[in-house]
């Protein structure tokens, strides 16, 4: 089962915008809008940031925005701060079935 | 606040079965709204699911891993488990159990997720 396509690594300076990406098929990311953002700190588990392509779990700052066009869909982070350096993760649904991606380091430099 | 917890064996020898179980606090297990995951990470490496369970039973299985997974719900308990035979070394890596949401049997992203536990496969 191939995982979704996400870059490497990001990077941005504090107060800046990065978007990530991730790119499926049309029987994942573009079939369904069941996409969802993590973010993993070194040591702890996934945080859920982004659910249904674009709607922010209660409590997760207004900075994290989620989209989709096609079969790519993408995470962005606005105002970047120190914290926001971490692994993140998307995932997809497809059918039957749960994808994640690749997984993304965030630097902030 | 709803909490997962993942209990089992922190060792396993390569050939046998590895067996953890899940304990849902703050919750239902039983909610209509939800499935039970569980999700996988080698060390250095990403996330991999492995599979889901309704509290009535139906499963979703990673194709990839179909023929080693079997899991279980105990709602008396509040309760889900892993199975997965045939270990091997690969099979080294942190088991997160975790919720996510259900439309209807498709499956939505995991809101809530277990602490994690290191499962080493090795002799």
């Amino acid at each position: 089962q191939s995982a979704l396509t996400q870059p490497a690594s990001v990077s941005g300076s504090p107060g800046q915008s990065i978007t990530i990406s991730c790119t499926g098929t049309s029987s994942d990311v573009g079939g369904y809008n069941y996409v969802s953002w993590y973010q993993q700190h070194p040591g702890k588990a996934p945080k859920l940031m982004i659910y249904d392509v674009s709607n922010r779990p209660s409590g997760v700052s207004n900075r994290f925005s989620g989209s989709k066009s096609a079969n790519t869909a993408s995470l962005t982070i606005s105002g970047l701060q120190a914290e926001d350096e971490a692994d993140y993760y998307c995932s997809s649904y497809i059918f039957s079935s749960t994808r994640f991606g690749t997984g993304t380091k965030v630097t902030v430099l | 606040q709803l909490q997962l917890q993942e209990t089992g064996p922190g060792l396993v020898k390569p050939s046998e079965t590895l067996s953890l179980t899940c304990t849902v606090s703050g919750g239902s297990i039983s909610s209509s709204s939800y499935y039970w995951g569980w999700i996988r990470q080698p060390p250095g490496k990403g996330l991999d699911w492995i599979g889901s369970i309704y509290f009535s039973g139906s499963t979703y299985y990673n194709p990839s891993l179909k023929s080693r997974v079997t899991t279980s719900v105990d709602t008396s308990k509040n309760q889900f488990s892993l199975k997965l035979s045939s270990v091997t070394a690969a099979d080294t890596a942190v088991y997160y159990c975790a919720r996510h949401d259900t439309y209807g049997g498709d499956l939505g992203g995991f809101g809530y997720w277990g602490q994690g536990t290191l499962v080493t496969v090795s002799s």
